[in-house]
C-alpha cells in the first residue's frame, strides 16, 4: 500500500507557480521522498527526490517539512505541458523495496 | 540517448487467448521492471530484474504471467490465457541500478474483450 496522501486534484494557472502537497506521516528515518509524473498516454516520469533538505533541479523544488511528515513539489512557472498526474511515493533508496504509486494527484494548467 | 522502447503499443486479444509484450531498456540499464496500471490506478510492480535474475516477482500472477529477461538486456512478458480484468496499460522501466530514478517506455495498451 501507498504510504503518501495526495489531493486528487488541483488547477493552477499557466505561469504561477503550482504548489503540489503531499502527506507521509509514517515516513521512516531512512526513506526518501521521490516525485514521478505521468502525463497523458506516456510513462511515469521521475522528476526529483530528497531525504531531508530541500532540493532543486531544472524541473522543480522539493521541499520538506523539518519532521519529515510532509513535503512539497513547487512547479515554479507552470505551463500547459505541465499538466498531468504527479505521485508522491516514499521508499528506501536500495534493496527490493519497490516504488509504489498511490492515486497521485492530477493537475490541471488552465490558460 | 534511446530511451526505452516496448512493442506493440497497443494490442487487443479476447479472453482465454495469449499475448506477449517485448522491452528493451536503455543501454547499460541493469535493472528492468514490469508494472501494471489498470485504467485510473497508479502503476503497480509486477516484477523487477537485476541484470538476468528476478529481485522481487511477488505480485506477478504465476499462474497466468510469465517474464524473462534472457542476456541481461531484452525483456519479454507474457500472459496466457488472458482474463476480461487484464486489461491494463503495461509499462516497461529500466535503472542504471537500483535506487536510482526509473525511466519509463510509453507501455502497451492491453484490451482483453
Amino acid at each position: 500500500d501507498a504510504k503518501t496522501t495526495q489531493p486528487p486534484s488541483m488547477d493552477c494557472a499557466e505561469g504561477r507557480a503550482a504548489n503540489l502537497p503531499c502527506n507521509h506521516s509514517t515516513i521512516s528515518g531512512n526513506e526518501y521522498v521521490y516525485w514521478y509524473r505521468q502525463i497523458h498516454s506516456q510513462g511515469p516520469q521521475y522528476i526529483i527526490h530528497g531525504l531531508k533538505n530541500n532540493e532543486t533541479n531544472e524541473m522543480a523544488s522539493l521541499i520538506i517539512t523539518e519532521d519529515r511528515k510532509s513535503s512539497t513539489l513547487i512547479l515554479p512557472h507552470a505551463t500547459l505541458r505541465d499538466t498531468a498526474v504527479y505521485y508522491c511515493i516514499v521508499r528506501v533508496p536500495q534493496g527490493a523495496q519497490k516504488l509504489v504509486f498511490g492515486q497521485g494527484t492530477r493537475l490541471t494548467i488552465n490558460p | 540517448e534511446a530511451g526505452v522502447a516496448q512493442s506493440p503499443r497497443y494490442k487487443i486479444i479476447e479472453k482465454r487467448q495469449s499475448v506477449a509484450f517485448w522491452c528493451n531498456p536503455i543501454s547499460g540499464h541493469a535493472t528492468l521492471y514490469w508494472y501494471q496500471q489498470i485504467l485510473g490506478q497508479g502503476p503497480k510492480l509486477l516484477i523487477q530484474f537485476q541484470n538476468n535474475g528476478v529481485v522481487d516477482d511477488s505480485q506477478l500472477p504465476k499462474d497466468r504471467f510469465s517474464a524473462e529477461r534472457l542476456k541481461g538486456v531484452d525483456s519479454t512478458l507474457k500472459i496466457q490465457p488472458a482474463k476480461l480484468e487484464d486489461s491494463a496499460v503495461y509499462l516497461c522501466a529500466s535503472s542504471l541500478t537500483d535506487p536510482y530514478e526509473q525511466y519509463f517506455g510509453p507501455g502497451t495498451r492491453l484490451t482483453v474483450t
